[in-house]
């Protein structure tokens, strides 16, 4: 089976544009989170969606939002983007639900400049 | 953002010496999860443990759930060079939201 896949790789993107990342979970998983990774830290939890619905959402501003289709794949996006936002973000894919162990398994990233 | 307090932040060993890191937390967690990181790649996992006490292997590497559950540690025993990379340890507090808690990271170089 693959891994969890994410879309695109590698975006530069100019201070006040919006950007859209892409994500496919582990077939069979049901939850999909997304981390921010700047350089030199461990990831920071931006949001978790369960069922299609928001489960978790981290410390971050509001320019930042995500939904999960009926296929249970993800987008993250950003608006008004920031330089402080170039960073690799993250998303990690599990079972998720009370009848499974939480073993939480990340994607390759999409590494975002902002220029 | 809330952090592990993971140590030490780096490590230069010789290979074939063993290797030994570890994460503190001021709260409980109810899985513990080691993940290895290389340059420009996302994080794989390496073990996963999800009971108070737990010892598990796979392959050299061995980590333990503190009894606390508020701690882990990690060890790899008779490094090689692809050892090379950097280490995070993650805890999960509520098993249902799948917000992972990561340390520093601990970066480990291996001198052939």
């Amino acid at each position: 089976d693959a891994g969890v896949t994410q879309s695109p790789t590698h975006l530069i993107k100019t201070r006040g544009q919006h950007v859209t990342l892409r994500c496919s979970p582990i077939s069979g998983h049901k939850s999909v989170s997304w981390y921010q990774q700047v350089l030199g830290q461990g990831p920071q939890f931006i949001f978790q969606y369960y069922e299609k619905e928001e489960r978790g959402r981290g410390n971050f501003p509001d320019r930042f939002s995500a939904r999960q289709f009926p296929n249970y794949s993800s987008e993250l996006n950003v608006n008004a983007l920031l330089l402080g936002d170039s960073a690799l973000y993250l998303c990690a894919s599990s079972r998720a639900g009370p009848r499974f162990r939480n073993t939480i398994y990340f994607g390759e990233g999409s590494w975002l400049t902002v220029v | 953002g809330q952090q592990l307090n993971q140590s030490p932040q780096s490590m230069f060993i010789q290979e074939g010496e063993d290797v030994s890191m570890n994460c503190t937390s001021s709260s409980i967690f109810n899985t513990w999860l080691w993940y290895k990181q290389d340059p420009g790649e996302g994080p794989v996992l390496l073990i996963a443990l999800y009971k108070a006490g737990e010892l598990t292997s796979n392959g050299r590497l061995t980590a333990q759930f503190g009894i606390t559950r508020k701690d882990s540690f990690l060890n790899i025993s008779a490094s090689i060079p692809s050892d090379v990379g950097i280490y995070f340890c993650a805890g999960l507090a509520d098993g249902n939201t799948g917000k992972l808690i990561f340390g520093q990271g601990t970066t480990l170089q291996v001198k052939p």
